[in-house]
């Protein structure tokens, strides 16, 4: 089953804009983690945002985690058309104590125009 | 280059066969997880692996078996196949809990 939902389904931007993806989930988790799928490709780690943590920035990505809400959204800056790619949210639920499975969301197809 | 290896990259085989996918994970990482990733169901878990033992196990049908061997390497067993098990199957490792995934490229598996 789908833990969680990733929103907008797909995303259409022009290289340099900003774009943001939502990802909602439904249980209390440990963390929850960004991937990014080139088409039909392995899936690439982008960052990883603790339970106790709102906010993290790495390089052209930021992320934040309302827990509250079950919630965490992914803002990529100054798009460019190599960020196109489908991104999927992650979530290592608490309940998981003993193993770290990951349930991913249905992911979200970034297309960046040239 | 990831660090987790699958063999094959790609599949083909007829329905009711048996095929085996084999993941090489990257180099210290004691948990493999195993993961299908079809059009219609997206990215749904397996099983996981952690050093030679089973730790979880996900939506994995009765015909699939997995094993994780004494070098750590593991296999994904798919029996009496059927045409809806075509997808991408995907082979994860990690080190520690809490840390990311470092996934395989993918075995493409096609039933026809």
């Amino acid at each position: 089953s789908q833990q969680g939902e990733e929103d907008p389904q797909a995303l259409s931007i022009q290289e340099g804009e900003n774009a943001t993806m939502n990802c909602s989930y439904k249980t209390s988790i440990n963390n929850l983690q960004w991937y990014r799928q080139n088409s039909g490709r392995g899936l690439v780690h982008l960052i990883l945002i603790r339970s106790n943590e709102r906010e993290k920035h790495s390089g052209r990505l930021r992320v934040t985690l309302d827990t509250s809400k079950k919630s965490s959204s992914l803002l990529i800056t100054a798009s460019r058309a190599a960020d196109t790619a489908s991104y999927f949210c992650a979530t290592d639920d608490e309940a998981n104590f003993g193993n770290e499975k990951l349930t991913f969301g249905t992911g979200t197809r970034l297309t960046i125009i040239p | 280059d990831s660090g987790v290896t699958q063999t094959p990259k790609h599949l083909i085989t007829a329905t009711g066969q048996r095929v085996t996918l084999r993941c090489s994970p990257r180099s210290g990482d004691l948990s493999v997880y195993w993961y299908q990733q079809s059009l219609d169901q997206g990215l749904q878990f397996l099983i996981q692996y952690y050093n030679g033992e089973e730790r979880a196990k996900g939506n994995i049908l009765e015909r699939f078996s997995a094993q994780q061997f004494p070098d750590l390497h593991s296999e994904l067993n798919l029996s009496s196949l059927e045409l809806g098990d075509s997808a991408l199957y995907f082979c994860a490792s990690s080190g520690h809990t809490g840390e990311s995934y470092t996934f395989g490229s993918g075995t493409r598996l096609t039933v026809v």
